[in-house]
């Protein structure tokens, strides 16, 4: 099964307004990394955090880690139509990535 | 720099067909992956090259999977005798190193449709 699951699976948001995705895995882990996907094609890398950091920052987007829950969630704020797609987490152990099943962020303009 | 690349773009074949999807990977990068991406769906592993190692083939789903990564640096996908259920998009991404698994750069990928 796959070791990353999102949640929402889609999200609709008007532009301007912030988007909140989560992600929940099950086994430790040495980081976990944020893509994004535009048009079923290549993924981009967003942010990687890694097991020993609780936030991080890269313009408008912030990650948290909780690896007592098991959980990191991805903060998009002041959202614009050009951030529609698809995001995944993913998580590390060693050199294998586990890609979860992704959320649809669609941004109305 | 160039970045991944991956051919063809497309691909459609009649079922019972082999096929061939080549990856050309950032050059200097040792670790290269392949995966599959079936519509609507996450990413699945499938294979994993690293330097001159044994691949990690564990994600291949059956005997009809093989690929190879030639002199360190292009790897080819082949699938034999082809399924509709192999219609899928196949990603392959290479990273500097497999160390703590580090960022991934994807090609573009190749959407294979089997009739």
């Amino acid at each position: 099964s796959q070791q990353g699951e999102e949640d929402p699976q889609a999200l609709s948001i008007q532009e301007g307004e912030n988007a909140t995705m989560n992600c929940s895995y099950k086994t430790s882990i040495n980081n976990l990394q944020w893509y994004r996907q535009n048009s079923g094609r290549g993924l981009v890398h967003l942010i990687l955090i890694r097991s020993n950091e609780r936030e991080k920052h890269s313009g408008r987007l912030r990650v948290t880690l909780d690896t007592s829950k098991k959980s990191s969630s991805l903060l998009i704020t002041a959202s614009r139509a050009a951030d529609t797609a698809s995001y995944f987490c993913a998580t590390a152990r060693g050199f294998k990535t586990i890609f979860g099943a992704g959320t649809r962020l669609f941004v109305k303009a | 720099g160039a970045g991944v690349s991956q051919s063809p773009s497309n691909k459609v074949t009649e079922k019972g067909k082999d096929v061939e999807l080549r990856c050309d990977p950032i050059s200097g990068h040792t670790a290269l992956y392949w995966y599959r991406q079936s519509l609507g769906q996450g990413l699945e592993f499938l294979i994993y090259f690293q330097g001159n190692s044994a691949p990690d083939k564990s994600g291949l789903p059956s005997d009809r999977f093989s690929a190879e990564r030639t002199g360190g640096s292009v790897s080819t996908l082949t699938i034999q005798r082809t399924q509709q259920e192999d219609s899928a998009v196949y990603l392959c991404a290479s990273s500097l190193t497999p160390q703590g698994a580090n960022e991934q750069y994807f090609g573009p990928g190749t959407r294979l449709t089997v009739t």
